[in-house]
């Protein structure tokens, strides 16, 4: 069975500060990697996702994640987050040809202008 | 305009009647899921269908019921069955059901059982 552990439920920081958030999986297999963002009143919409080859993947918005395999994570990264990055963010994980995601319980970004 | 559409926003029922909720996608996509969504606990997976007139169950489906008679459609019952069934759910789609595809999110059904 594939699981994700997000380890910071909520999050708080000042404009230009730098963000990392956590994201560590399990499973027995290749993986599929994604984060998801849910901005206030909106959709949930795709951030990034790795598949293959370069470890380190970049997203919309400035932001990027690097899987580590040794240490089955997926952290996200922002070098200077904006008001506008206040959201929830979700890792997700997807055993290869499993046919299904397996989502974390997100974090809550809040950031001060 | 392509995308996915859940209705109704918000909906209150009464404990014990069963509730359907709609999910249709104009995306063409082949494959489709349902989750719920709770306070402090992620999307957690309902049903999943990767092929029309198929789905399994996910993580939570008891008090749940599907149907995929059509590509485009994957409604979700909401049975009596279900004892908490509060929440707000979540409807997706994916191009196909395995590989990189990623997940497009309709809106959002927010259930409240009185």
């Amino acid at each position: 069975a594939q699981s994700v552990s997000q380890h910071n439920h909520h999050v708080i920081l000042s404009e230009a500060a730098s963000l990392e958030l956590g994201c560590n999986y399990s499973y027995g297999g290749t993986v599929n990697l994604f984060w998801y963002v849910q901005y206030p009143g909106q959709h949930l919409q795709l951030l990034l996702k790795y598949f293959s080859g370069d470890p380190l993947v970049k997203g919309i918005k400035g932001f990027e994640a690097e899987f580590i395999k040794s240490k089955f994570s997926f952290n996200l990264r922002k070098p200077s987050v904006q008001w506008s990055d206040t959201a929830e963010y979700f890792c997700a994980v997807e055993g290869t040809n499993a046919g299904k995601s397996t989502f974390g319980d997100g974090t809550t970004l809040t950031v001060k202008p | 305009d392509g995308g996915i559409t859940q209705s109704p926003k918000y909906l209150f029922r009464k404990e014990g009647q069963n509730v359907t909720l709609s999910c249709e996608q104009n995306l063409n996509h082949d494959a489709m899921y349902w989750y719920r969504q709770d306070p402090g606990q992620g999307l957690r997976l309902i049903y999943y269908s990767q092929i029309v007139n198929d789905f399994q169950k996910g993580d939570i489906a008891e008090g749940y019921s599907v149907s995929r008679e059509k590509k485009e459609s994957f409604p979700l019952t909401v049975t009596s069955a279900q004892k908490n069934p509060t929440a707000f759910y979540l409807c997706a789609s994916s191009i196909t059901g395995t590989g990189s595809n990623e997940q497009f999110f309709g809106p959002g059904t927010r259930l409240t059982v009185l």
